[in-house]
């Protein structure tokens, strides 16, 4: 079974500057999808960012980008420019691509404060 | 915004009683998943519905138990309530099963009470 850490239960970071979010995985899987998703306080999971495992290519969007190690099985977010609407959790999650359907295995979450 | 919305949004329930809770999937789309996140942790899988037969299940008691109608929307029932089923039930839709790329579009969640 697929399992997600992420190690930072809080992140601060100050309003325009960078701040990078920790996950690893464990799977024995060579190929999968892995995403960020933010969850404000209206709960709504968003998604905001996604890798597939067989692109060695990191994914970005706009001010997201990530880090991904395929062999430390490390999938980091950076958020750069940051701002006070990014203030929410965020988790990271695991997807198989064999079986297993749309299921997401998630971390325990990042709760990031953004601090003017 | 993502066309998936889910009723009732707050629900309280006491120990020992069922609850049906209920998602309208994105439009187009075919599966839907159902997770289950308490407290302070992610989401956990309870299953996956595919074309109204259920083709996935996480490590939930079989008092989980769900249902997909012909237009792809869900529900999600739960007998015998207890206490640690208080948590926030999300759904989530996507185009298809299987092992493409289709990312899981969420809905706000149910936010469950059980007293």
């Amino acid at each position: 079974a697929q399992t997600v850490t992420q190690s930072q239960p809080e992140m601060s970071v100050q309003e325009a500057e960078t701040v990078t979010l920790s996950c690893t995985y464990d799977t024995s899987e060579s190929d999968y999808y892995l995403f960020w998703y933010k969850q404000p306080p209206s709960r709504q999971m968003i998604l905001v960012i996604r890798q597939e495992a067989y692109k060695q290519q990191n994914a970005t969007e706009n001010r997201f980008s990530v880090n991904f190690q395929k062999a430390a099985k490390s999938f980091s977010l950076k958020i750069s420019d940051s701002q006070l609407g990014d203030a929410a959790m965020y988790f990271c999650a695991y997807r198989s691509v064999t079986g297993g359907g749309n299921k997401l295995t998630f971390g325990t979450g990042t709760q990031l404060k953004v601090e003017l | 915004e993502t066309g998936v919305t889910q009723s009732p949004t707050h629900l309280i329930k006491t120990r020992g009683q069922q609850v049906t809770l209920r998602c309208s999937s994105q439009s187009g789309h075919n599966t839907v998943s159902w997770y289950q996140q308490a407290l302070g942790q992610g989401p956990q899988f309870i299953f996956q519905y595919y074309r109204e037969e259920e083709n996935g299940r996480g490590n939930f008691p079989p008092r989980f138990s769900g249902l997909q109608f012909p237009n792809y929307s869900s529900e999600l029932n739960v007998n015998a309530l207890e206490l640690d089923d208080s948590a926030l039930y999300l759904c989530a839709s996507s185009l298809v099963a299987g092992t493409g790329g289709e990312r899981p579009y969420f809905g706000p969640g149910t936010r469950l009470l059980v007293l």
